[in-house]
């Protein structure tokens, strides 16, 4: 398995756009979970889906985030409009079920760069 | 307080032993992780230990696990330039796992 794919790597954007992050999750895995890091918060859960429906959006910072996972093979973080405090590495990672002693399994993350 | 605390920063001389601490609140979990981030890279599960075990040891890694004191440690034997990297304590809850913000190790030569 290829683990956890996570595009673009790098994004750059002007202040006021539309930023739309990409995940596929390991296949087979049914929990996928959106996280953001940064140097002054740590790892941030954003949101978490389980069988495709999303359970827990509270980590959700502001209106301006949305998340879908329209399928067990893919799901979308879309920031709209973006601002430069958005400027962060958003990680997605999958596990089966709750994790387990497999834990989480992470991708590489997008590094997010908002000017 | 957070309910998974790590000290941010630790300094060890290549070769030696690092050992890096966590504390936490939540005598339920069951499962409790030990993981490493790489620069530039996402977080990578090192090791686990279930919560009816004392210690685990896998080649140069030992983590114990102090259920009274709800501390746990991972120690790092003979400390190379590799293992350089932020380390995370996580814990299982509910259906989530929860993370500590990561220590940095720094590797001195």
């Amino acid at each position: 398995d290829a683990g956890v794919i996570q595009s673009p790597r790098h994004e750059v954007t002007e202040m006021g756009q539309e930023v739309t992050l990409r995940c596929k999750p390991i296949s087979g895995h049914n929990s996928l979970f959106w996280y953001r890091q940064t140097m002054m918060r740590g790892l941030e859960l954003l949101i978490y889906f389980n069988n495709n429906v999303p359970i827990d959006d509270s980590g959700m910072p502001e209106d301006r985030f949305s998340a879908k996972m329209p399928n067990a093979s893919f799901s979308t973080l879309k920031i709209q409009p973006s601002e430069p405090r958005d400027s962060a590495v958003y990680f997605c990672a999958s596990s089966l079920g709750s994790g387990g002693a497999g834990g989480y399994t992470f991708g590489s993350g997008t590094r997010l760069t908002v000017v | 307080g957070e309910d998974v605390e790590q000290s941010l920063f630790l300094s060890v001389r290549e070769g030696d032993s690092s050992v890096i601490n966590c504390t936490y609140t939540d005598s339920s979990s069951t499962y409790l992780y030990w993981y490493k981030q790489e620069p530039g890279a996402g977080l990578q599960l090192l090791t686990y230990i279930f919560s009816n075990m004392d210690m685990k040891q896998d080649q140069r890694l030992t983590v114990l696990l102090n259920k009274k004191d709800k501390h746990l440690s991972l120690r790092i034997a003979d400390t190379q330039t590799g293992d350089s990297a932020i380390y995370f304590c996580a814990l299982s809850r509910d259906d989530k796992i929860i993370f500590g913000k990561g220590t940095r190790l720094h590797i001195l030569p």
